[in-house]
């Protein structure tokens, strides 16, 4: 699997754009980029995913560079719930497993 | 409620100890992995079964096992529990044909 590299931490004030950046050099032309989250001990949640195309959801935006080897997970309104650890990972296809990195902490103020 | 199902919410047992860990996965689904969670510690992949196959394996210990039976719940096997288990240890599914995994809401096992 490829790599990943992510700040360990970022602020963003309440009601303003949180713009999460990740690194993925090494990413292979079949793999996918995926965003996952975890709040305090919860169980991760899932946020969005792409392959090479930008992707929009209710949640999020996630936009990927023309040569993939880096990504950028947009929250357009960050509240106070968004505070959570932010994982950005890679992967093959839907029975490959997830390797967590690091993630970015997100803290959310007021 | 995700549609994981992971029992029993709340574990406490003593070094040497064995214990289960159990996970239904959502209906349909036919992928289970396995995480381990320790105090302030990334998620580390354990282990994953598909449609009752051990699919691929991480840093699992030799002293933990885990299976996937016909209804396609998992089980996750702790023997001769040390101190350093304590973790939270989440249980995930996923379709074959659709994106993303979906994880319960842990085990938290303390061993004392």
């Amino acid at each position: 699997d490829a790599k990943t590299t992510q700040p360990p931490s970022m602020d963003c004030a309440e009601g303003r754009a949180a713009n999460l950046p990740c690194n993925h050099s090494t990413i292979s032309g079949n793999e996918y980029v995926y965003w996952y989250r975890q709040i305090h001990s919860q169980g991760p949640q899932y946020i969005i995913h792409g392959l090479k195309n930008n992707e929009t959801n209710e949640m999020a935006s996630l936009i990927i560079t023309e040569d993939r080897k880096s990504s950028t997970l947009i929250l357009p309104h960050a509240t106070l719930r968004d505070t959570a650890v932010y994982y950005c990972i890679v992967r093959r296809d839907n029975t490959d497993k997830l390797i967590f990195g690091t993630g970015t902490r997100l803290q959310v103020f007021p | 409620d995700s549609g994981v199902t992971q029992t029993p919410k709340h574990l406490i047992t003593a070094t040497g100890q064995r214990v289960t860990l159990r996970c239904s996965p959502r209906s349909g689904d036919l992928s289970v992995y396995w995480y381990q969670q320790s105090l302030d510690q990334g998620l580390q992949f354990l282990i994953q079964y598909y449609n009752g196959e051990e699919r691929a394996k991480g840093n699992i210990l030799e002293r933990f096992s885990a299976q996937q039976f016909p209804d396609l719940h998992s089980e996750l096997n702790l023997s001769s529990l040390e101190l350093g288990d304590s973790a939270l240890y989440f249980c995930a599914s996923s379709p074959t044909v659709s994106y993303g995994y979906t994880f319960g809401s842990g085990t938290r096992l303390t061993v004392v």
